[in-house]
């Protein structure tokens, strides 16, 4: 099926520790996002890329880090995981003009 | 910087009635695009309804539509004869029509459906 798949769907980490979430597209969108959604305060963007090997911070930036090697990948890491970092994750493809997001199932991170 | 804002944390309606979610934003811009997204239990973000600021006419999509108060930056959500698949989060999002079509989100409203 067609879509936006993120992996892994959970994961528990402790301070400090380092992962990467991965996000893949098979629409052949150009634009991909990361946001961050928590409890009464909606989703915020954390970075984002306008095609491959592009990448630009969004709101919340601090603490991630992205790349974009393939057009229909999008990564996220987390150097140095910190308990603030707890929350959930969506990445979401557009295929602009016409805003046609399309977004994953979401990535809950627990860092303890 | 462009900013939405939901007033409304949690709103309950009873089966078969209808509901109203409110949404404002802030914004200097004059072409953009304003969207109404859905989040139930499964966590999938489901796209409600969506409306160009520069369509003077409210979107309609079956049971949900929009009063869009272009001046008065107000884009709320009216949900009628309301079902318990109607039961989730609603967020309020804005963006911009050209650039990177960043969405900025309100902070969500949470409907429950009383049977």
């Amino acid at each position: 099926n067609a879509g936006v798949t993120q992996t892994p769907k959970f994961r528990v980490l402790k301070t400090g520790q380092s992962m990467t979430l991965l996000c893949a597209q098979d629409m052949n969108h150009e634009y991909m996002y990361w946001y961050r959604q928590d409890p009464g305060m909606g989703l915020r963007l954390i970075h984002y890329s306008v095609g491959e090997g592009t990448t630009a911070k969004g709101e919340v930036p601090d603490g991630y880090n992205v790349s974009r090697l393939k057009k229909q990948n999008f990564l996220l890491g987390l150097e140095s995981a910190a308990p603030s970092q707890t929350s959930v994750y969506f990445c979401a493809s557009n295929r602009g003009r016409v805003y046609g997001y399309t977004f994953g199932s979401g990535t809950r991170l627990t860092v303890v | 910087a462009q900013t939405v804002t939901q007033s409304q944390p949690e709103m309950s309606v009873q089966e078969a009635e209808t509901v109203t979610l409110s949404c404002t934003y802030d914004t200097s811009e004059s072409d953009y695009y304003l969207f109404w997204y859905k989040q139930p239990p499964s966590r999938q973000m489901i796209l409600v309804i969506r409306q160009e600021a520069y369509k003077q006419q409210n979107a309609t999509e079956n049971r949900f539509s929009v009063n869009f108060q272009k001046a008065a930056k107000s884009f709320s959500l009216k949900i009628s004869d309301s079902q318990l698949g109607d039961a989730a989060m609603y967020f309020c999002a804005y963006g911009l029509i050209q650039g990177a079509q960043k969405l900025v989100f309100g902070q969500g409203t949470r409907l429950t459906i009383n049977p």
